[in-house]
């Protein structure tokens, strides 16, 4: 089945550690983007990816950092200098044109 | 800012009533696009409406589009308690790919 995988699904981490999340797809969409979602708020946009090998920022960058060596995925690292990292953390994938994203089941992370 | 933002945050109804949600928005846009998000999960694409249509209709969804107010509704007809859930409009700016930005969304909650 084609799709968005997320994981893990829950992640716990210690103050100062970095930590990976994890979106593979299949769709074989160019596009991926990574978004934080804070309990009742809408999502923000950390960064994003229209291509392999390049990456831009979105509007909450600072502390996170990406990459996107192949098609298929494109991990989000959750750097100690993010300081309040807990947080929902949904990947999302899509095609040029008029369509619309497809979202992973997401990871949530929390410091403990 | 090139965010929707919905109205009302909250919304209550029973079974079977129709459910209207509100979206505004302030920059010229391609198109428009309404996605659910059920509690603790990834977002659904639901709709996309383009600058150009003024309504959509999809199963029991009737989406709406004024660009010349700037806004845009969803309106869910016979609502069930499985449409409970929180509705985010996102609009795109063109036509390749988006760079959605969600605002906080409305929270619909069906009761049996």
């Amino acid at each position: 089945d084609g799709g968005i995988t997320q994981s893990p699904k829950y992640l716990f981490r210690k103050e100062g550690q970095n930590v990976t999340l994890s979106c593979e797809q299949n769709l074989n969409h160019d596009a991926m983007y990574w978004y934080r979602q804070d309990p009742g708020q809408g999502l923000r946009l950390i960064y994003y990816s229209q291509i392999v090998n390049d990456f831009q920022k979105g509007d909450i960058a600072e502390g996170y950092s990406v990459s996107r060596e192949k098609k298929e995925s494109f991990p989000l690292t959750v750097t100690s200098a993010q300081k309040n990292p807990t947080a929902f953390y949904l990947c999302a994938t899509a095609l040029a044109g008029l369509y619309g994203y497809t979202f992973g089941s997401g990871t949530r992370l929390t410091v403990v | 800012s090139q965010q929707g933002e919905e109205d009302p945050q909250a919304l209550s109804i029973q079974e079977g009533e129709n459910a209207t949600m509100n979206c505004s928005y302030k920059t010229s846009i391609n198109n428009l696009q309404w996605y659910r998000q059920n509690s603790g999960r990834g977002l659904v694409h639901l709709i996309l409406i383009r600058s150009n249509e003024r309504e959509k209709h999809s199963g029991r969804l009737r989406v709406t589009l004024d660009t010349s107010k700037k806004s845009s509704s969803l309106l869910i007809t016979a609502s069930r308690a499985a449409d409970t859930a929180s509705y985010f409009c996102a609009p795109g700016l063109r036509g390749g790919y988006n760079k959605l930005i969600f605002g906080a969304g409305t929270r619909l909650a069906v009761h049996p």
